[in-house]
């Protein structure tokens, strides 16, 4: 069965400090790959995603993140995190090019100033 | 804004209760979704429907029924619920399935089961 993992619960950061989330998921075949975000009190809305092309994938405020397939990885990166990106993220896989997005656990972010 | 309408957003109700959760989608989408999510646990695909029609039971429960009367209304039917059921429940639209596109996500409705 297909599968997401994000390697961490809880991540804590200063602003300013470099972000990477883990995200591996297990599907041998075409996947399409994506990020969710869920700030507090809200819902959950797209980050970035990747169907072809370029592995590397930019989305919205200033977030990327690498496709390496022979790893089976979907990292989430950011150069430098303010204290609004203080979220609760989420990896998700749709393998088979059927629209039932697999979801990981969510990794909750907190930034302080 | 979503475009994606979750009502009520929190009930509490009693084992023997029944109720129903409503969402409805101004997007003009085909699909549409519930999922469970519960603290540190993968968000739980429960129902999809597409053009009305139900295409995916990911083995929920039949104390959860869902109805779609039509592609910008869907409903989860509760009933003889129990404790461990208390979660957010978000409904979610796409444009079709088979499209790998983006899913819309309602803001959820939080059920608590005493």
């Amino acid at each position: 069965a297909q599968s997401v993992s994000q390697h961490n619960h809880h991540v804590i950061l200063s602003e300013a400090a470099s972000l990477e989330l883990g995200c591996n998921y297990s599907y041998g075949g075409t996947v399409n790959l994506f990020w969710y975000v869920q700030y507090p009190g809200q819902h959950l809305q797209l980050l970035l995603k990747y169907f072809s092309g370029d592995p590397l994938v930019k989305g919205i405020k200033g977030f990327e993140a690498e496709f390496i397939k022979s790893k089976f990885s979907f990292n989430l990166r950011k150069p430098s995190v303010q204290w609004s990106d203080t979220a609760e993220y989420f990896c998700a896989v749709n393998a088979g090019g059927y629209n039932k997005l697999i979801f990981g656990a969510g990794t909750r972010l907190a930034v302080h100033p | 804004e979503t475009g994606v309408t979750q009502t009520p957003r929190h009930l509490v109700m009693g084992m023997t209760n029944k109720k129903s959760l409503k969402c409805e989608q101004h997007l003009g989408h085909n699909a549409m979704y519930w999922y469970k999510q519960s603290a540190k646990k993968p968000l739980e695909l429960m129902f999809v429907y597409n053009f009305k029609e139900q295409t995916e039971n990911n083995s929920v429960p039949s104390r959860f029924s869902p109805e779609c009367p039509n592609s910008s209304h869907l409903f989860l039917h509760l009933h003889t619920l129990q404790p461990e059921d208390s979660a957010l429940y978000l409904c979610a639209s796409s444009g079709q399935v088979g499209s790998p596109g983006e899913l819309f996500f309602g803001e959820g409705s939080r059920l608590t089961v005493l």
